[in-house]
């Protein structure tokens, strides 16, 4: 069935360190791929998508890439702040009758030391 | 534009008693779901509807959960007969239906976090 796969269960870096966020997905076809954030006593919000394979997406500094032949959707960030500090979720729409619908990771909780 | 609100935002039990979760997504959204958030774990779809209708409840633990949106608006999740394994934040998102667009947002709202002792 359809799967979101998040290896890495914490990062904890420093401000202005690069952040690399790996996820791979199982599914057939090419679908649509998200990052949702999550901050302390918050429900989940979008941080960005990628609705086409081998396309990139951005949003507040943030840039995820999308690879259809690895299957893979990383997130990273050049020089990340203490208000990045947050849970980061990759997240896949599903397809047919799963159409409306998403699939989360695990999450990756980043913890930004100042 | 008021969010997705949700209540209780706490909810304390002993195992076998039953609680019901309220959520009012935002206005105009037609679609509304229902995930579940075990402690460390990512959000899990338990059901959600466009309108009043169910389109999915697989996931959703027929003996002792249920949901219903009867007027399409407002939804109620009520978990019978509470087992600690159902220890988690119970979070609801509103959305218009997506169809054949590419958008996949999501509009959570703060969720309502239970603990069964």
């Amino acid at each position: 069935g359809d799967s979101v796969i998040q290896m890495q269960g914490q990062v904890t870096l420093s401000e202005n360190d690069f952040l690399f966020i790996n996820c791979t997905y199982s599914t057939t076809g090419y679908p649509t791929l998200f990052w949702y954030v999550q901050y302390s006593g918050e429900g989940p919000q979008l941080l960005l998508q990628v609705t086409t394979a081998n396309n990139k997406g951005s949003s507040r500094g943030f840039e995820a890439t999308y690879d259809k032949g690895t299957t893979s959707f990383h997130l990273q960030k050049t020089s990340v702040q203490e208000i990045d500090s947050a849970v980061y979720y990759c997240a896949m729409r599903g397809f047919g009758s799963s159409g409306n619908k998403l699939i989360f990771g695990i999450g990756t909780l980043l913890s930004v030391k100042p | 534009e008021a969010g997705v609100t949700q209540s209780p935002r706490y909810a304390v039990l002993q195992e076998g008693q039953a609680v019901s979760f309220w959520c009012d997504p935002i206005s105009g959204h037609d679609t509304l779901y229902w995930y579940q958030q075990p402690r460390d774990q990512g959000p899990q779809l338990l059901v959600y509807f466009r309108d009043e209708a169910v389109i999915d409840n697989s996931q959703l633990p027929s003996d002792r959960f249920s949901a219903v949106r009867p007027k399409g608006t407002n939804s109620t999740l009520k978990i019978q007969s509470a087992k600690q394994g159902d220890t988690a934040t119970y979070l609801c998102a509103s959305s218009f239906y997506w169809g054949g667009s590419n958008t996949g947002q999501l509009y959570f709202g703060e969720g309502s976090k239970l603990t069964v002792l």
